[in-house]
């Protein structure tokens, strides 16, 4: 099965700076590589998406990157602020009936943001 | 906006007991999923069901079980709880799109906190 391996387990930048969080996926299958931030006691919301058919992909300050041929993809996060604070996870997909999709996830970054 | 809702969010309960985690979304999604999030391990898929009274294992079925009579509810079942059973269960949900590159996204439950003393 799929195995997601994510780096790194925590992240503190400052305020402003920008953080990467970076994940290796093993089923060169999979072609769906979404992100969820997971605020303190809050549910896991997606924050932005990829597909294996784009390289990247931009929703103003987050941006994610795939590289189908290595096998990893990466959340970039510039100008950081401190409500970007929270646990993030990459999770990897591939098709296992029909349309129908598992998502695997990465064990999640710890991001701090310092003030 | 898409609802998944757990009823319970704080339980404790004996070892040996049987405990349901009972989830709800209405989104009318075929999908439903129960994962399990500890420290330093992320999120591990227990159980999914992609329709009515069909159900798969995931990544770690061992101790658990599930039951979906209907499509809107899907319930986790600990027959006899255990102390290494005390995490975080999150339940989930997601729309099949019938595009092989649509991939699609899950919806999350707030998350069912259960401590087994």
């Amino acid at each position: 099965g799929e195995n997601v391996e994510q780096h790194p387990s925590t992240l503190s930048v400052q305020e402003g700076d920008s953080a990467v969080i970076k994940c290796t996926y093993s089923d060169s299958a999979s072609n769906y590589f979404p992100w969820y931030k997971q605020e303190l006691g809050k549910r896991p919301q997606l924050i932005i998406d990829i597909r294996s058919n784009v390289g990247e992909k931009k929703d103003q300050r987050i941006a994610v990157t795939l590289n189908k041929t290595a096998k990893h993809f990466s959340l970039h996060i510039t100008e950081t602020q401190p409500e970007d604070s929270a646990v993030y996870f990459c999770a990897a997909s591939a098709e296992m009936w029909g349309s129908n999709y598992k998502l695997t996830f990465g064990k999640g970054t710890l991001l701090t943001v310092n003030p | 906006d898409v609802k998944v809702t757990q009823s319970s969010r704080y339980l404790v309960k004996r070892t040996g007991e049987k405990v349901f985690l009972e989830c709800v979304q209405d989104m009318d999604h075929e999908n439903m999923f129960w994962y399990r999030q500890d420290p330093g391990l992320g999120l591990r898929l227990i159980y999914f069901s992609y329709d009515v009274k069909m159900k798969e294992k995931g990544d770690i079925p061992e101790g658990y079980s599930v039951s979906r009579e209907k499509k809107e509810r899907f319930s986790l079942i600990l027959e006899s709880a255990s102390t290494n059973q005390t995490s975080m269960y999150l339940c989930a949900s997601s729309y099949p799109t019938g595009d092989v590159m649509a991939g699609n996204t899950i919806y999350f439950g707030e998350g069912s906190w259960l401590t087994v003393v």
